[in-house]
């Protein structure tokens, strides 16, 4: 069964600071990965896909990485802003669904 | 080219009552999943549909749920009496195609659940 696990829990940074959001899993045979973030009371709004044969995706100031043979992806948020607050969660999919990650909940002050 | 819908925002129900919550994909989607989110935990597969059928439902509660995707309409996600642990919110997604490494799921806003 797909395990997926997001650390920390919860960080806060200061506004200008780079940082990394960590997320693994227990089964390597997986479809692609996906980072969503998700505001207060809102949906998820899906900002990389990474597909199984593929290493890194990047969107402006987001890199998401992925090393399949570990069960690890990582998020890199450069230069962070007040907006990047929300709640970062990873989904790994394989079949008919995806299995989430509890989130990172992230917190940049100005 | 309008999003993944759900109605309503916000459902409130009495322990005992029924829920029903509604799902429209996105244009051109033929897939439907359904996910429930507790506080503090992260989203849980429940069900994944396609147009008159169910293909997984190996994450709904044996009793009191139900889901269907009909030929015409939205998807619904029905529960029947209602219990406080039902509290939760629940999310609809929905993607062109199964089984495409490259096929994104799109979500809704979802609908928050209180029961009393």
């Amino acid at each position: 069964k797909q395990e997926v696990t997001q650390i920390p829990a919860a960080l806060s940074v200061p506004e200008g600071e780079n940082l990394v959001l960590n997320c693994s899993f227990t089964d390597s045979a997986i479809y692609n990965l996906q980072w969503f973030r998700q505001d207060p009371g809102k949906g998820l709004t899906s900002l990389l896909l990474i597909q199984s044969s593929q290493r890194e995706q990047t969107s402006g100031r987001l890199n998401a990485s992925l090393d399949k043979s570990s069960g690890r992806s990582t998020l890199y948020i450069a230069a962070s802003q007040p907006g990047d607050s929300a709640t970062y969660l990873c989904a790994v999919r394989r079949n008919n669904d995806m299995r989430f990650g509890a989130g990172t909940r992230l917190t940049v002050k100005p | 080219n309008a999003g993944v819908m759900q109605n309503p925002r916000h459902l409130v129900r009495r322990r005992g009552q029924e829920a029903r919550l509604r799902c429209s994909p996105m244009k051109g989607h033929s897939h439907v999943y359904w996910y429930r989110q507790l506080p503090e935990e992260g989203l849980k597969f429940m069900v994944y549909l396609q147009k008159e059928n169910i293909i997984d439902e190996s994450g709904m509660p044996k009793e009191r749920f139900s889901a269907e995707f009909p030929k015409e309409g939205p998807s619904i996600l029905r529960i029947q009496q209602v219990v406080r642990g039902d509290s939760a919110a629940y999310f609809c997604a929905s993607s062109p195609r199964l089984g495409e490494s490259n096929a994104k799921l799109f979500f809704g806003s979802g609908t928050q659940l209180s029961v009393l």
